[in-house]
């Protein structure tokens, strides 16, 4: 089966800085079906990126994607304070049919 | 409004078949793949369960053989039965669309409902 695997699993900047999250896949994931999810607490997940770097719908820009292969990536340019959340990874196609990465907690500094 | 609105969840007894409905409004619900996924207290999410808009369905293979998923057009729901609960299904349960575009990523998620599986 493959396995998604974050990191790091803890994050913690300030406001205005840049997060790099990381997603790691122990099989190759056809660039077209990698997406990212914001969860806050008591919510549902938010979809921000699809096909490793196509932004959701009403997606501020600060939020973009890249990767390919089995290394792929989300990046916050400019951390603002509704950003802090928990972010997950998720594949397509492989076994399981679809799968998510255990996450990673962006918190304050 | 564009929305997934799930009921169902409560606490079940071990081994008391449960079933979650999800209904939705505000789309052309027969056209999309809709999709049942969970999360445990503190951890998280699991892929559960697709039925797809021809009915075809498919299951986490760790699940499959204890649930069932179902969808009614006319009703505009999908449903989830969990068979023969177990404590480790405890978890929110989520539905969500599967986007119609070539990504195979979920645009679109409910609020969630809380299954308790405790005696």
């Amino acid at each position: 089966d493959i396995v998604l695997t974050q990191s790091p699993g803890t994050l913690s900047l300030s406001p205005g800085e840049r997060a790099t999250l990381s997603c790691r896949t122990s099989q190759s994931v056809n660039s077209n079906f990698l997406a990212w999810y914001q969860q806050k607490p008591g919510q549902a997940p938010r979809l921000l990126i699809q096909g490793t770097s196509t932004r959701a719908t009403g997606i501020p820009d600060r939020f973009s994607g890249s990767g390919s292969g089995t290394d792929f990536s989300l990046t916050i340019s400019r951390l603002e304070p509704e950003d802090f959340a928990v972010y997950y990874c998720q594949q397509y196609g492989n076994s399981p049919l679809y799968s998510f990465g255990q996450g990673t907690k962006l918190d304050i500094k | 409004q564009v929305q997934l609105v799930e009921s169902g969840g409560g606490v079940v007894q071990p081994g008391r078949s449960l079933r979650l409905s999800c209904a939705a409004s505000g789309f052309v619900f027969s056209s999309f793949a809709m999709h049942w996924i969970r999360q445990a207290p503190g951890k998280g999410l699991e892929w559960v369960a697709v039925v797809r808009y021809d009915g075809s369905v498919d299951y986490a293979d760790s699940l499959k053989g204890r649930l069932s998923i179902s969808r009614d057009n006319s009703k505009n729901t999908v449903y989830l039965e969990v068979k023969s609960p177990r404590a480790e299904d405890t978890a929110v349960y989520y539905c969500a669309r599967l986007a119609l575009n070539h990504y195979s990523a979920f645009d679109l998620w409910g609020q969630g409902t809380m299954v308790t599986v405790s005696s």
